[in-house]
């Protein structure tokens, strides 16, 4: 069974620049996530969709972060514009649960640093 | 609101020590319980979980963990660790209140040879 992709691996940009990433979820998996790592903390998720519907999106940061879910499979994390503190690792996670309560397969993470 | 709370941060034991990780969670209805773990250079992975039944889950390499509803608590242990368990150690739990998966902030381990 293939993983969870994210691409790109990593990317450096500068403070107000935009930057774009991408998640293709296991095949079938109706719940995705994206968490964003700081380092030394835990994930904190910042949005989760059941299918291409938001089932949350509390905890981002709507003024410049934005995210899709195209068909219900892919997904981009989008950050226009940038600033110094968004440097972290996204991560891109998806379940086969409808309501997210198994077991979340994780991506290898995007590592964004922001100059 | 939910929350997950990792007590240790930071943890450096000799191998063959036994190993014991806090992590405790508010109360929200019904909460499936994990542990994951990252491995230097790989991606978070599941150690073990809880849904339902006997209170004490085993995992992969040797993890346990006791689920303690009166404490609100779902513990890691390990009797001897290895070198090769180094690595960073997170606590989650799905609430079906918020429908949520949160996760603790971790703990990382380090194991001396």
């Amino acid at each position: 069974e293939a993983g969870v992709a994210q691409s790109p691996r990593y990317k450096i940009i500068e403070k107000r620049q935009s930057v774009a990433f991408w998640c293709n979820p296991i095949s079938g998996h109706a719940t995705l996530y994206w968490y964003q790592q700081i380092l030394g903390q835990g994930p904190k998720l910042l949005i989760q969709f059941q299918n291409n519907g938001v089932v949350d999106d509390s905890q981002l940061p709507k003024d410049r972060f934005s995210a899709e879910r195209l068909k219900g499979v892919d997904s981009t994390l989008k950050i226009q514009p940038a600033k110094l503190e968004d440097s972290a690792v996204y991560l891109c996670a998806s379940s086969s649960s409808r309501t997210g309560d198994t077991e979340a397969f994780f991506g290898q993470g995007t590592r964004l640093t922001v100059v | 609101a939910q929350s997950v709370s990792q007590h240790n941060h930071h943890v450096i034991l000799s191998e063959a020590a036994s190993l014991e990780l806090g992590c405790n969670y508010s109360y929200g209805g019904t909460v499936n319980l994990f542990w994951y773990v990252q491995y230097p250079g790989q991606h978070l992975q599941l150690l073990l979980k809880y849904f339902s039944g006997d209170p004490l889950v085993k995992g992969i390499k040797g993890f346990e963990a006791e689920f303690i509803k009166s404490k609100f608590s779902f513990n890691l242990r390990k009797p001897s660790v290895q070198w090769s368990d180094t690595a960073e150690y997170f606590c989650a739990t799905y609430s079906s209140n918020t429908g949520k998966l949160i996760f603790g902030q971790g703990t990382t381990l380090q194991v001396k040879p």
